[in-house]
């Protein structure tokens, strides 16, 4: 049973238009981050919201933390196609020191 | 400054042999996690070490275990190798250990193939 759902787990879009990436959970986490993951290659961190409630902006992605501090999204504008691979949503517990790492979601952009 | 890094980026072992991999941590960062990321299972947490001390142990087989060098560089050991242990090993290390503000940052992994 994952933690932390991830939906949807495959997305297919066209290059322009926006996406957005949910990750859900029961339990409270201390911090939570996105990364990103390309084939046979080590996840790449995108950012890390701590408080409840924050948005961070990078570039074109969009990231916000629930007020509950127990769910998050993931918003791309404009997509790219250097924007296709695998997106990872993990929970951090301060207390475990550990991550919990939701399913994944599959983009991809096609020009 | 010089990432995570893995090596060897790829094995093949046979079913019952051992294998060692290693991890040598971003500069400073005295935390290391290992995590095993298999297609059916997504990434899962293996343990996580701190200034040489196991913290933290994941739902596990007590044939994967490791260690951490003084230098903060880890191995992670996997006893009589079974078909389903291959999968792509990721190390992340952090400079924080604990706080909210810990960020976990990964190597490329290594992919290990029991034939």
């Amino acid at each position: 049973t994952q933690l932390l759902e991830q939906s949807p787990q495959f997305l297919s879009i066209q290059e322009g238009e926006n996406l957005t990436v949910y990750c859900n959970s029961s339990s409270v986490f201390s911090s939570l981050q996105w990364y990103r993951q390309e084939p046979g290659e080590g996840p790449v961190l995108l950012v890390t919201v701590v408080t409840g409630g924050e948005v961070k902006k990078l570039k074109r992605l969009t990231f916000q933390f629930g007020d509950a501090r127990k769910d998050s999204s993931l918003h791309i504008t404009a997509a790219q196609p250097g924007d296709t691979g695998l997106y990872l949503c993990a929970g951090y517990k301060a207390a475990g020191n550990k991550l919990t790492f939701g399913g994944g979601t599959r983009v991809l952009v096609k020009p | 400054k010089a990432g995570v890094t893995q090596t060897p980026r790829y094995l093949i072992k046979t079913r019952g042999q051992q294998v060692t991999l290693s991890c040598s941590p971003i500069s400073g960062h005295r935390s290391v996690s290992w995590y095993q990321q298999t297609p059916g299972q997504g990434l899962q947490f293996l343990f996580e070490y701190f200034s040489e001390t196991q913290r933290n142990k994941g739902n596990f087989p007590g044939r994967f275990s490791g260690r951490q060098f003084s230098n903060s560089r880890s191995e992670m050991n996997v006893s009589t190798l079974e078909l389903g242990d291959s999968a792509l090993y990721l190390c992340a290390s952090s400079l924080l250990s604990g706080s909210r503000y810990t960020e976990a940052f990964f190597g490329q992994g290594t992919r290990l193939t029991v034939v």
